[in-house]
């Protein structure tokens, strides 16, 4: 069990390039989330899949957010003409349901990207 | 609209000391999990209480649930600079997603 890892660690881009982070669950975990958590705050909900299917979005998630989980394994998030506002640490989160139904979301290091 | 406050935002403190950091809400959770996050890096999950009323201790962290399911405790005995970080509590959202609260930002200094 290696845990949740992201990449890459660190982005920096300009206003208006698209970037894309990548997050490998822990293995076997059927579901898979995305936070993003700005200076100050906890993390917020962005979207979450349950294998390969995209089953929730938050409101924060705009139209210039995408995610996928092609194979129902690892999962990609991008954001297209970035803004300053997306400055952020993005996180990803895997679980699965154990005993009794209740489930344990296991954190990566996350994303931070900065756009200048 | 479910959310969870936490209090206080900011604590320094020397070491050796003990101190107790809260987590509230309007809303009833079914579980509620405290998660450690150093600089840089994701949250770290703790504990995660369920029953109202609910104990549990981890070395020198006690983590307590209240009664009705809407509040939760963190107390920490004989602070170490190692327990230095941002201390987030978190309840299950609607969505399937963690609702977190803005966090508690702990500095432990020797």
């Amino acid at each position: 069990d290696t845990g949740v890892s992201q990449d890459p660690r660190h982005k920096i881009t300009k206003r208006g390039q698209n970037v894309t982070f990548r997050c490998d669950p822990i293995s076997e975990h059927n579901r898979l989330y995305w936070y993003r958590q700005t200076l100050g705050q906890g993390p917020e909900f962005l979207t979450y899949f349950q294998n390969e299917a995209q089953l929730e979005k938050s409101r924060l998630l705009s139209d210039r957010f995408s995610a996928e989980r092609p194979k129902g394994s690892f999962s990609t998030l991008e954001i297209q003409r970035t803004e300053q506002g997306d400055s952020a640490m993005y996180l990803c989160a895997s679980s699965r349901k154990g005993q009794g139904g209740r489930e344990t979301q296991y954190f990566g290091p996350g994303t931070r990207l900065l756009v200048l | 609209t479910q959310l969870l406050e936490q209090s206080p935002q900011f604590l320094s403190i020397q070491e050796g000391e003990n101190l107790t950091v809260y987590c509230n809400s309007s809303s009833v959770f079914s579980s509620l999990q405290w998660y450690r996050q150093e600089p840089g890096e994701g949250p770290v999950l703790l504990v995660t209480v369920v029953t109202g009323g609910e104990v549990k201790k981890l070395k020198r962290l006690t983590f307590q649930f209240g009664d009705a399911r809407k509040d939760s405790s963190l107390h920490i005995t004989a602070a170490q600079p190692g327990d230095t970080g941002l201390y987030l509590c978190a309840g299950g959202g609607s969505q399937g997603n963690l609702i977190f609260g803005k966090g508690t930002k702990l500095s432990v200094k020797p």
